[in-house]
């Protein structure tokens, strides 16, 4: 079974910086790679899928990229609407398997 | 757009059973809801996200987690368009809210990239 991880857990940024959040698979998945934001109290939204393709109205502040066991999830000019958690999912043969998600908070 | 709402969720001692429902809308005509497969994920208090289930647009198959094959079943009433999951000998570890989720590319769900989420409906498991 494919585990994923994710780091850090939590991020302290200010609004209009740059941050990257890290994910991890114990084995390559090539790019079969989705990244999702929740907010609270929210259901969570889909953002990039096949490693590094925006979702339909994603804004291009966010960018998605690796590829195996390395990926990233980048978002440039952080604005307030965007703290919130992310998470990495793979996705392969039906399932969907999450890592344990990235809190991206106001410092 | 594409709506989906859970319903069916609430306080079941251990050991019970209870059937969640999720009816969808905003299909268009040409793509319905039988087009989709369909997912079930769920998200303990305070935890990150687990995937569940997943079913076939035509319901002919079906995938589980390993941590509820055998309790759980997930099926589906095209001419509903409602997604549903029975869930018995409920567990405390159970406990959680469960979202229903569509499968971004018609035909195969063979990738579970999900596009739209519903906004979830809790179970919790207590005596």
């Amino acid at each position: 079974e494919i585990v994923m991880t994710q780091s850090p857990v939590t991020l302290s940024v200010s609004p209009g910086e740059r941050v990257t959040l890290s994910c991890r698979a114990s084995e390559s998945v090539g790019t079969d790679l989705a990244w999702y934001q929740q907010k609270p109290g929210q259901a969570p939204r889909l953002l990039i899928y096949g490693a590094s393709t925006r979702a339909t109205g994603i804004p291009d502040r966010f960018s998605g990229s690796g590829f195996g066991t390395g990926f990233t999830l980048s978002i440039s000019g952080l604005q307030s609407e965007d703290f919130a958690v992310y998470y990495c999912q793979h996705y392969n043969n039906w399932r969907g398997t999450f890592g344990g998600g990235t809190k991206v908070e106001v410092k | 757009e594409v709506q989906l709402l859970e319903s069916g969720g609430g306080v079941v001692q251990p050991g019970g059973s209870l059937r969640l429902s999720c009816a969808a809308s905003g299909f268009d005509s040409g793509f319905p809801f039988s087009a989709y497969a369909m997912n079930w994920v769920r998200q303990a208090p305070g935890k990150g996200l687990e995937w569940v289930s997943a079913i076939s647009g035509s319901g002919a198959t079906t995938y589980y987690a390993d941590s509820v094959k055998g309790r759980f079943t997930i099926s589906r009433d095209n001419s509903r368009s409602t997604l549903y999951l029975q869930i018995n000998s409920l567990r405390v570890a159970d406990t959680a809210v469960y979202y229903c989720a569509k499968v971004k590319s018609r035909g195969s769900g063979y990738e579970s990239i999900l596009d739209y989420w519903g906004q979830g409906t809790l179970v919790t498991a207590s005596s």
